[in-house]
């Protein structure tokens, strides 16, 4: 079974700052792994994913994402966080083809303070 | 340019009425999706479908209805049967071959009154 848990339902940070957005997954099978981003209203947009090439992923809005295997994580990070980041970032975790087995995490929202 | 669309965008019925939630794509994308999405919880999918004329129950299928006439449109009906129908309902597609990423609708806000 697979799961996707991510840590911190609200995250805040100031204009400028560190985004750091935590989500730790379980999978009996090599993974593939994703980042969405939601802006209020809308749907899903895909950030960026892994399917086991490179661990360090870069997506798109200057977000990229580690996957560590030995920690079984897969945080996303941007290093300097805009007003526009603002929005709902849901981490999921996949099979190979079938959405049917895409599990999506609660979501964390990501506040930017001026 | 290709995507999904969703309609309407915002939805209020009354209790008891079943109503129904387009979606049509023009990604020629062989499968379809509905999650459900209220707050806090994530996207919970209700109804897949990998080729028409055939769609499997997600997770949360109880009190809603789907069907697969064309490759393009994957309606869905929220029925009086649902007990708690006001959500945030998104639709999305996945080409074949691909490696499991989603597109997906813009959303549609179903409130019941």
């Amino acid at each position: 079974a697979q799961s996707v848990t991510q840590l911190g339902s609200h995250v805040s940070v100031s204009e400028g700052a560190l985004v750091l957005l935590r989500c730790n997954y379980s999978s009996s099978v090599p993974p593939y792994l994703f980042w969405y981003v939601q802006y209020p209203n809308q749907g899903l947009q895909l950030l960026l994913k892994y399917t086991s090439a490179a661990t360090l992923v870069k997506g798109i809005n200057g977000f990229e994402a580690e996957f560590k295997k030995s920690e079984t994580s897969f945080h996303l990070t941007k290093p300097s966080a805009h007003m526009s980041d603002a929005a709902e970032y849901f981490c999921a975790v996949g099979g190979y083809s079938s959405a049917s087995k895409i599990i999506f995490g609660s979501g964390t929202r990501l506040s930017i303070r001026p | 340019d290709g995507g999904i669309t969703q309609s309407p965008k915002y939805l209020f019925r009354k209790e008891g009425q079943n109503v129904t939630l387009s979606c049509e794509q023009n990604l020629n994308h062989d499968a379809m999706y509905w999650y459900r999405q209220d707050p806090g919880q994530g996207l919970r999918l209700i109804y897949y479908s990998q080729i028409v004329n055939d769609f499997q129950k997600g997770d949360i299928a109880e009190g809603y209805s789907v069907s697969r006439e064309k490759k393009e449109s994957f309606p869905l009906t929220v029925t009086s049967a649902q007990k708690n129908p006001t959500a945030f309902y998104l639709c999305a597609s996945m080409g074949t071959g691909g490696t499991g990423e989603l597109f997906f609708g813009e959303g549609s806000r179903l409130t019941v009154l």
